[in-house]
């Protein structure tokens, strides 16, 4: 149970162009999902917390008007980087939290995104 | 506010070796420990987790002890296998509900036959 399904899981696009990430709960309602970027040989940096129904919650350093984060259901989140470029490409993982007897975070696949 | 620090890697062991992937944290309260496991290409994904003091997570023979007097949450497993090959990630979330994870750097684990 408590499954996250992500994709695409790998996506190439052109500089300019906008790419959305789909994140989605199967077996349960994610009220918070977290969104990480992660790059090569290192760990997750942290880039926004969504609450369903609310804005998200941006970490220091992150531009909200190029990762634009929708989170209009409890099953569904998506991250749109907008106006991609080079320096984007990167692998975007999502994640959401349990609560109850399971609580914890389970985390989607991963995209990778490269911007040619 | 609250860290990680885990051991450095990479980390290259033969099969059937003992390991031990040591992991310190920083954090007020008492936060839930968490191992994660990644192999290439994918997302993390659960190894287990203790979420109160002297609690033992464990699974697929890998273990861990949340000691709150020493702040450590060491990863352990007797005997490793080729398919432990793999990146090990130690994290903590605060005793808050949807608290975010602070994670270590990452142990890269490579297991030779």
């Amino acid at each position: 149970g408590a499954v996250v399904s992500q994709h695409p899981s790998r996506v190439i696009c052109k500089s300019g162009t906008s790419v959305k990430i789909e994140c989605r709960s199967l077996d349960f309602q994610a009220t918070t999902m977290f969104w990480y970027r992660q790059f090569p040989k290192k760990s997750l940096m942290l880039m926004a917390t969504s609450n369903e129904g609310s804005k998200a919650t941006y970490e220091q350093g992150v531009e909200k008007d190029k990762f634009l984060i929708n989170h209009a259901s409890l099953t569904l989140s998506t991250l749109t980087v907008t106006s991609a470029h080079p320096e984007d490409s990167s692998f975007y993982i999502c994640s959401a939290s349990l609560q109850g007897p399971n609580y914890g975070y389970t985390f989607g696949s991963g995209t990778r995104l490269t911007v040619v | 506010g609250d860290s990680v620090t885990q051991m450095e890697g990479p980390v290259t062991l033969s099969e059937e070796a003992f390991l031990t992937i040591n992991c310190t944290y920083t954090a007020t309260g008492y936060p839930s420990l968490f191992w994660y496991v990644q192999y290439p290409g994918e997302g993390l994904q659960l190894l287990l987790k203790a979420t109160k003091a002297d609690d033992k997570g464990s699974n697929k023979g890998f273990e861990a002890t949340y000691r709150k007097e020493t702040t450590s949450f060491h990863l352990e497993k007797g005997s490793v296998q080729v398919s432990d090959s793999a990146v090990y990630f130690c994290a903590l979330s605060g005793e808050t509900s949807g608290s975010r994870l602070t994670f270590g750097e990452g142990t890269q684990l490579t297991v030779n036959p």
